[in-house]
Parts: structure tokens; C-alpha cells; sequence
């Protein structure tokens, strides 16, 4: 079956461009999470959703970063005004139910950000 | 707070070798343990996951890992590693019952396997 998909797979962009990322997960998961992965930096969590619930935007770095998850599928991390510390590896996961117990998060392939 | 420790930011071993990379974690509720692959320009791949039961867990690619936890650690372990296992491994918690709903990643440890 399909995985976790993202899109695009790379991505070069301009300091102060804005970007949007976007994150197909695996069908029927109702929770979707994004990290980001910087050199040296490791997994970092950003956000999740959880159903129709409120969105965990806990770990976004700054108000340049938001997210959206429409129809409880497709998600969409836009990053506004891009800094070059922006730059990494933009990783989307998927689970059937975050707090589910042990649910196995899955995720995409990633998406390179590259601010020049 | 709740982490995980890598010690090792590299682990070195010969094709046919055992391996060990090293997991020790610190959570205030009960720990669903995860490990995870990483190869070159890819995501994350699921290996295995301790949520209860048996200590020893048996994983993909003939991966194991043992829960222990009076040390706290869940050590990956595979009984003759390939070349092909040479990759990026991350250890992750979920603290269960804290109602912090996040998987805690440690900062990974690379594993090479020489021919």
C-alpha cells in the first residue's frame, strides 16, 4: 500500500521567499506529524494534528511557521519570509492515533529545504 | 523531562560481526520504545517498537533490541551485521500516560560496516 508521501522532494529557494511543503499521509491515519532535521540538529518536532482536534503547535520554532491540515488528510507547512537557518530536511509522519498506545509513526521520504 | 541518549555518534564493526548501538532513555511514565533507520536521502524507516511484554523484541532486517529497565536502556542489537545495515539509527520514546503526545528522538548513531 502507500506510504507517507511529501512534496517536493527538494526545494531552493530565496531568503525571504515564502515556501509550502506538503505532506500526503498514509490513508485512514488520523494523526500527522512534522519534524525537521538539521544538520547536527537531529529530529526536531514541529507540530501535530490529531483529527479535528487543535493542532500541537508547540515546537514551531517561530510565527514565520504555521500549518494546516485540511479534510484530515493532505497537510501543508508553510514557512514565511525564509531565513537560511531554515534550511533541512522537512520529515512528515503519519499514525493511526497519536496517543494511541505505541502507535508506530510513519514517515515520508523528507523534503530538502535550502535557503540560499 | 523526557530524553533519550545516544552515546555514540558512530559505531564501527566488520561485516559478520555482531553489532550493539546503544539507547538509554528517561521518562516519567511508562515507555513505548521505538527504533528507526535512516538511509541516505531517505525518511525514517520503522524497525522495531517495546510497547510491553517480552523484553526481547525482534525487528526487520534481523534486527533485536532488549528492553532492560533497571538501566534503562533498549539497546539495537543484530547478531552478524551486513554492509548493507550501514546507515543512520535513531531511538525514540513515547511517554505513555504523560500525556505528552510526541515522540522523543535521540540524536542518532551512524553505523558502519566494513567489508
Amino acid at each position: 500500500g502507500a506510504g507517507v508521501s511529501q512534496s517536493p522532494s527538494n526545494k531552493v529557494t530565496e531568503k525571504g521567499k515564502d515556501v509550502e511543503l506538503r505532506c500526503d499521509p498514509i490513508s485512514g491515519h488520523t494523526a500527522l506529524y512534522w519534524y525537521r532535521q538539521s544538520l547536527g540538529q537531529g529530529l526536531e518536532f514541529l507540530i501535530y494534528f490529531q483529527g479535528n482536534s487543535a493542532p500541537d503547535k508547540s515546537g514551531l520554532p517561530s510565527d514565520r511557521f504555521s500549518a494546516e491540515r485540511t479534510g484530515g488528510s493532505v497537510s501543508t507547512l508553510t514557512i514565511q519570509r525564509t531565513q537560511q537557518e531554515d534550511s533541512a530536511v522537512y520529515l512528515c509522519a503519519s499514525s493511526l492515533e497519536a496517543g494511541g498506545a505505541g502507535d508506530t509513526q510513519y514517515f515520508g521520504p523528507g523534503t530538502r529545504l535550502t535557503v540560499l | 523531562a523526557q530524553s533519550v541518549a545516544q552515546p555514540e555518534d558512530q559505531v564501527n564493526v566488520a561485516e559478520g560481526n555482531p553489532l550493539t548501538v546503544k539507547c538509554t532513555y528517561s521518562v516519567s511514565g511508562n515507555p513505548y520504545l521505538f527504533w528507526y533507520v535512516q538511509y541516505p536521502n531517505r525518511g525514517l524507516q520503522f524497525l522495531l517498537k517495546y510497547i510491553t511484554g517480552d523484553n526481547l523484541v525482534k525487528g526487520s532486517y534481523g534486527f533485536e533490541a532488549e528492553f532492560n529497565k533497571s538501566q534503562t536502556s533498549f539497546h539495537l542489537k543484530k547478531p552478524s551485521a551486513l554492509v548493507s545495515d550501514s546507515a543512520l539509527y535513531f531511538c525514540a520514546v513515547y511517554p505513555w500516560g504523560t500525556g505528552f503526545q510526541k515522540l522523543v528522538f535521540g540524536t542518532g548513531t551512524r553505523l558502519l560496516v566494513s567489508p
